[in-house]
């Protein structure tokens, strides 16, 4: 089956790093991928790693294991704008990208 | 920047009526998609499009869905005889045509459908 778990609901404070983890079992690996994702809108892309390590990108990274079928998120310098859905997936081979149900991040002051 | 956009943002019909969503990928996109998002649940693929016909669909995206692309820009999502568990957003999304496997997919802003 395919199957990707990250948790449901994380509280951070301005300024801080936050790290949001996610797992995949999936029949196929062809990248994983980090959106973002405010309420009422659409996903908007943030990150993409296929091969293992850190991809960095301003105040977001992301890194990846494959043997481990894990990634994580690591936001930096958070800022109240941060406050969205964050959402791990993985494109599996072929066509099709499946996401997991979204970490809804809540910046505080 | 160039966006995806769809049409209407907010459709309500009723129970067996049939809807059509349409969207307008990216111009040089070349592999399109549909997603729906049930409110409060993951987004969730239904089917992707590439060189004039479906290349992947969902469980989901049974004979009650059709796809098609009527013309050089529009990309369109035909539900017939909605039912109640149809009401969600559905997501248009296009990916650039080179090397496929690492674009990241391009959302449009959706369509609310309400089913009565």
């Amino acid at each position: 089956g395919q199957n990707i778990d990250q948790p449901t609901e994380m509280t951070a404070t301005e300024g801080a790093i936050v790290q949001i983890n996610c797992t995949y079992q999936t029949s196929g690996f062809n990248g994983l991928f980090w959106y973002q994702q405010h309420a009422g809108e659409a996903p908007t892309f943030l990150s993409y790693n296929v091969l293992d390590g850190l991809e960095e990108k301003g105040r977001f990274s992301s890194f990846l294991s494959r043997s481990k079928g894990y990634s994580y998120l690591l936001l930096k310098e958070l800022q109240m704008k941060d406050s969205a859905s964050y959402l791990c997936a993985v494109k599996t081979g072929g066509f099709k990208t499946i996401f997991g149900a979204g970490t809804r991040l809540f910046v505080k002051a | 920047e160039p966006e995806v956009t769809q049409t209407p943002s907010h459709q309500v019909t009723q129970m067996g009526q049939e809807v059509i969503l349409r969207c307008v990928p990216i111009s040089n996109h070349l592999y399109f998609y549909w997603y729906r998002q049930i409110l409060g649940q993951k987004v969730e693929f239904l089917v992707s499009f590439y060189n004039n016909e479906i290349s992947e669909k969902s469980e989901i995206f049974d004979d009650q869905f059709s796809v098609e692309r009527p013309d050089g820009s529009n990309f369109t999502l035909k539900i017939r005889s909605t039912k109640l568990e149809d009401s969600a957003m559905y997501f248009c999304a296009s990916s650039e045509p080179q090397d496929a496997y690492n674009s990241p997919l391009h959302f449009g802003n959706g369509t609310r459908l309400t089913v009565t």
